[in-house]
């Protein structure tokens, strides 16, 4: 299994501020994806990162709001900009198995983010 | 109407029970199923996928019926340990993307 550290586990932020969230991963994956996950709610995908190219986000997330680097195949850094309240909640990156291709078979341990 | 439907619970159990989720999916365009595990304050954790023939894990039976369009998951000999959040995961059929349910708690009683 592929092993995902997500730095840092939790931060409390002033609003106006921007929050950087790394995930290194131990092996080379093409894929990763970055999630919220709000209170009570389930997964919902902000963008796809892959390397070597722009990533691609979903429908309510804009790259000035998230910006994402993908440097190499091991690690990616999701920002969270000019931060408000509402974007408190857990932000958890994603992997494909690199050995079977099974899309977000595993995820990082999670940043749990608090705007005051 | 969602793209991932399932029953939030809580589902309380007793050790050594057998309980059943089901979650249904309204793409069927849908191609690929799986089931995840999220515990208290963790991250989702990739439990099984589900095959259009049934496929088991142990305790854990996973079924997809495509014609109405849901998938469920049986444990069986339920543990303490299972206390979890289950999460159904269907693609979006287009675009791959993974559209995550919102889970099913899960809660073993000794």
């Amino acid at each position: 299994s592929a092993v995902i550290s997500q730095k840092p586990s939790r931060d409390i932020c002033q609003r106006g501020t921007s929050l950087t969230i790394q995930c290194q991963v131990d092996s080379q994956v093409t894929m990763m994806f970055w999630y919220r996950q709000q209170p009570g709610q389930s997964l919902t995908l902000i963008a796809t990162a892959n390397q070597g190219s722009e990533a691609t986000y979903e429908s309510g997330f804009v790259i000035d709001k998230f910006p994402i680097s993908r440097p190499n195949l091991t690690f990616s850094t999701l920002t969270v900009s000019n931060m408000s309240p509402e974007d408190s909640s857990i932000y958890l990156c994603s992997v494909e198995d690199p050995w079977t291709g099974v899309p977000e078979a595993f995820f990082g341990q999670g940043t749990r983010l608090t705007v005051v | 109407r969602k793209e991932v439907e399932q029953d939030p619970g809580p589902f309380n159990v007793p050790e050594g029970a057998t309980v059943a989720f089901n979650c249904t999916y309204s793409n069927s365009a849908s191609q690929s199923f799986f089931w995840y595990r999220q515990d208290c304050r963790k991250e989702p954790k990739l439990l099984m996928s589900v095959y259009s023939s049934g496929n088991e894990d142990g305790r854990f039976t996973a079924q997809l019926n495509r014609a109405s369009q849901y998938i469920s998951l049986l444990i069986r000999d339920s543990k303490l340990s299972d206390s979890a959040t289950y999460l159904c995961v269907v693609n979006s059929g287009a675009t791959n993307k993974l559209i995550f349910g919102t889970g099913t708690l899960l809660a073993v009683q000794p």
